[in-house]
């Protein structure tokens, strides 16, 4: 069965400072890997994937991703946070061989000036 | 422009009344879903579309049906059997092993 956990409801950042938000997963089969951000009343923005390759993923607003198959974890990473990026943060998962794309329970990211 | 519609924005039910969700989207993607947002929760799965005609259940598929009878229509019925439907609504569509592109959403509220 496929799963994600984001083990943080919250994280608390002070401006500038680097950020980092977990994710774990559970697939049988290659995993794709997807990072999504909510902002309040709205739909789902893609941040970043990872399908294969390189295991540093970059993607928008400064954000990247570091693929751990070990670990089966995907951490999402930004070097130096903004306030505007306070946001809820959504990690998902989708095996390649079934399509079926699962998130986790979501991680409200708060970041202070 | 490419995208996913979703309509109405803010929909209110009858206890008992069948309501339909619309989900449209022209970029092409094969595959669609439905996920139910409730707060604290996180998105939960209710139906996945790979192709037209056919659909999988998700996670929480009890008192929901979709039909998919073009692709880039994805409609969802909440039907009178679905006890607590009083949620934020989402369609995604994407391609086989890409990231879901997300609608706008739509908010259900039970009267």
């Amino acid at each position: 069965a496929q799963s994600v956990a984001q083990p943080e409801d919250q994280v608390n950042v002070a401006e500038g400072n680097p950020l980092t938000v977990k994710c774990t997963y559970s697939v049988s089969g290659n995993p794709y890997l997807f990072w999504y951000v909510q902002y309040p009343n709205r739909g789902l923005q893609f941040l970043l994937k990872y399908i294969t390759g390189d295991n540093l993923v970059k993607g928008s607003y400064g954000f990247e991703a570091e693929f751990n198959k070990s670990q089966t974890s995907f951490h999402l990473k930004k070097p130096s946070a903004l306030v505007s990026d306070s946001a809820l943060y959504f990690c998902a998962v989708t095996a390649s061989n079934t399509g079926k794309l699962i998130f986790g329970q979501g991680t409200t990211l708060q970041v202070k000036p | 422009d490419g995208g996913i519609t979703q309509s109405p924005k803010y929909l209110f039910r009858k206890e008992g009344q069948n309501v339909t969700l619309s989900c449209e989207q022209n970029l092409n993607h094969d595959a669609m879903y439905w996920y139910r947002q409730d707060p604290g929760q996180g998105l939960r799965l209710i139906y996945y579309s790979q192709i037209v005609n056919d659909f999988q259940k998700g996670d929480i598929a009890e008192g929901y049906s979709v039909s998919r009878e073009k692709k880039e229509s994805f409609p969802l019925t909440v039907t009178s059997a679905q006890k607590n439907p009083t949620a934020f609504y989402l369609c995604a569509s994407s391609t086989r092993g890409g990231g879901g592109f997300f609608g706008p959403g739509t908010r259900l509220t039970v009267l």
